[in-house]
């Protein structure tokens, strides 16, 4: 089981550019999310899935989409990078529910110029 | 404004000393978890609290979970240098919202041998 996978490990990028974070679980769980995690701020969520087809907004939104076609994926597209998007990402999936453990990717270090 | 505020946000103390770690809000949460982070790593789960003035002790650590649901703790006994790292709180889902998981600003431990 490789668990909880995330590509790129480190990107930098320019002002206005797009990309794409790919994330990816081998144990089939229904619930993944994506954080950003900044000095003294803790993890932050960006968007969440309790299943493919459904995606919810999370408490920091604004410039990243996200979609889940499949029970495996979760990528989170940058639409027009911001220097107030250099930030470290995580996603997370679990089984979802009250009390449910998160297993988290090794993250991904982004840096916009 | 975050809704899991944690305190301190800094420590630093000897090997063999005691310390307390606590996580406020004013919300109500259904489960409350203690995640600790290496870093360069994402968090990995120490342990999910679900019932008001509930106390589960691992090793030589304490947590928790005040009576109202709304704050939580985290006492190490006697540290060793291997406690080392961020301590998160994270809380959810919120009594009437979603699936939502909140994470806490986060509590970086130094002990020193």
């Amino acid at each position: 089981n490789a668990g909880v996978t995330q590509t790129p490990k480190f990107q930098v990028l320019k002002t206005g550019q797009s990309m794409t974070l790919q994330c990816a679980q081998d144990m089939n769980h229904e619930y993944m999310s994506w954080y950003r995690q900044d000095p003294g701020m803790g993890l932050r969520l960006i968007h969440y899935s309790v299943g493919a087809g459904i995606t919810d907004q999370g408490e920091v939104p604004n410039g990243y989409n996200v979609s889940r076609s499949t029970t495996e994926d979760f990528p989170l597209r940058l639409l027009s990078a911001a220097p107030s998007q250099t930030s470290v990402y995580f996603c997370a999936s679990s089984y979802g529910g009250r009390g449910a453990e998160q297993y988290f990717g090794p993250g991904t270090r982004l840096t916009v110029t | 404004t975050q809704l899991l505020e944690q305190s301190p946000q800094f420590l630093s103390i000897q090997e063999g000393e005691n310390l307390t770690v606590y996580c406020n809000s004013s919300s109500v949460f259904s489960s409350l978890q203690w995640y600790r982070q290496e870093p360069g790593e994402g968090p990995v789960l120490l342990v999910t609290v679900v019932t008001g003035g509930e106390v589960k002790k691992l090793k030589r650590l304490t947590f928790q979970f005040g009576d109202a649901r709304k704050d939580s703790s985290l006492h190490i006994t006697a540290a060793q240098p291997g406690d080392t790292g961020l301590y998160l709180c994270a809380g959810g889902p919120l009594r009437y919202t979603g699936n939502q998981f909140y994470f806490g600003t986060g509590t970086s431990l130094t002990v020193i041998p």
